[in-house]
């Protein structure tokens, strides 16, 4: 049972502009999120997180937005430059819980 | 910067054999992680380790176990290596389960 869903694959986006990467997840239980980005041959690296007292959280060209009521987080990278072009993994943790449950990821393009 | 240093990039072994994967931080970190990377499957937990000599199985704990002896090193086991467990094997580790996981650069094993 896959608890934190990416369901974009692929995403390709012109550089200069918004990109935007959704997640969803199922457990209620899940408080605080994280999203790492992943470059080929190079472990992932921790891009920006967001607990679930807060709606959004900011980190330069870094925004995630939460919404616990649809279950739903997204980043969003403005604007979007040819270094962003990797696989960006979403991923949550129950408070208290050292393990993290990661969605199946999504490779994003940037088109120079 | 925290650095999670893998022993191997590149593994390639045969059928049967017992397959050790080293990790070692150096940021004195309580938690450490083994995850597998598939396509189309994300990052899945194998086990985690919040102390030395303790473990606990993740989701995926079949056909492996871990070692830690030693705070800075954790080390995953494949008993008898099978060509299901040909994959991309990623460490991580953390300073508590408040804070970001950090990842090694990976290995990439081939069972033959």
């Amino acid at each position: 049972d896959q608890q934190v869903k990416q369901n974009s694959p692929s995403l390709s986006v012109q550089e200069g502009r918004i990109s935007i990467l959704n997640c969803d997840y199922t457990n209620s239980m899940f408080d605080y999120f994280l999203w790492y980005k992943k470059y080929p041959a190079e472990g992932p690296t921790f891009l920006i997180s967001i607990s679930s007292i807060k709606d959004k959280n900011e980190d330069g060209r870094f925004t995630v937005f939460l919404n616990k009521s649809a279950k739903h987080l997204s980043l969003h990278i403005v604007p979007s430059q040819p270094g962003d072009s990797a696989v960006y993994f979403c991923a949550a943790r129950i408070f208290g819980n050292e393990k993290l449950t990661f969605g199946t990821g999504t490779r994003l393009t940037i088109i120079p | 910067d925290v650095k999670v240093t893998q022993s191997s990039r590149y593994l390639v072994k045969r059928t049967g054999e017992k397959v050790f994967l080293e990790c070692v931080q150096d940021m004195d970190h309580e938690n450490m992680f083994w995850y597998r990377q598939d396509p189309g499957l994300g990052l899945r937990l194998i086990y985690f380790s919040y102390d030395v000599k303790m473990k606990e199985k993740g989701d995926i704990p079949e056909g492996y176990s871990v070692s830690r002896e030693k705070k800075e090193r954790f080390s995953l086991i494949l008993e008898s290596a099978s060509t299901n467990q040909t994959s991309m094997y990623l460490c991580a580790s953390s300073l508590d389960g408040q804070q970001p996981q950090h990842f090694g650069d990976g290995t990439r094993l081939s069972i033959l």
